[in-house]
């Protein structure tokens, strides 16, 4: 079947501007998750949803960060004010409960 | 709390000899452990996972890994790599009540004719 899939999967904007990343998780899976992954790191948590509501946001980074999962499924990742430390690959990754994480390709954020 | 710690940054090993990555981890309880392969520009895959029960798993492509809860290991191992294998390799822990992985910071694997 389909796995996690992550639009766009790169996107270059300008220090200061709002971007918005979208993850399609695997269809019936009830768990989301966010995770960023700077050039050289493991992935880094964000946060994690179960159904709509955000379970745990304690990795975003500040404020400016925001996710939201309206109807359960997919999620969007919200950046506002870009700064050029926002660059990263962000992860976006879904699981059945509590089992294995299978993550999506990636988006590639650029901030210039 | 919870972290990874791979040793090897990186690894260059021929086409048809054996490899095997380091992990080492820190969790306060029973940890739950994975490894995932990266390929340049691609997403994580899951190469196997450990939950419970027999310490040595079995992976795809050929991978197995080993838990050792007295020395907090999770060893990778692959007795014959192929070119295909090269890639990023990160290990990961995380736990039955705990959903967030941390992951280590990766070892790369060279794979030389």
């Amino acid at each position: 079947g389909a796995g996690v899939s992550q639009t766009p999967s790169n996107k270059v904007t300008e220090k200061g501007k709002y971007v918005e990343l979208r993850c399609d998780p695997i269809s019936g899976h009830t768990a989301l998750y966010w995770y960023r992954q700077s050039l050289g790191q493991g992935p880094e948590f964000l946060i994690y949803f179960q159904g709509t509501g955000a379970a745990d946001d304690s990795g975003l980074p500040n404020d400016r960060f925001f996710a939201v999962r309206p109807e359960g499924s997919v999620s969007t990742l919200k950046i506002q004010r870009t700064e050029r430390g926002d660059s990263a690959v962000y992860l976006c990754a879904s699981s059945p409960g509590s089992l294995a994480q299978y993550f999506g390709p990636g988006t590639r954020l650029t901030v210039l | 709390a919870q972290s990874v710690t791979q040793p090897d940054i990186h690894i260059t090993v021929s086409e048809g000899a054996s490899l095997e990555l380091r992990c080492n981890y820190s969790y306060g309880a029973t940890p739950y452990l994975f490894w995932y392969v990266q390929s340049p520009g691609q997403g994580l895959q899951l190469l196997l996972k450990y939950f419970s029960g027999d310490t040595l798993v079995q992976g795809i492509k050929g991978f197995e890994a080993e838990f050792k809860r007295s020395q907090s290991s999770f060893n990778l191992r692959k007795p014959s790599v192929h070119w295909s294998d090269a890639a990023e390799y990160f290990c990961a822990v995380g736990g039955p009540n705990d959903y967030k992985l941390s992951f280590g910071a990766g070892t790369t694997v060279t794979v030389r004719a």
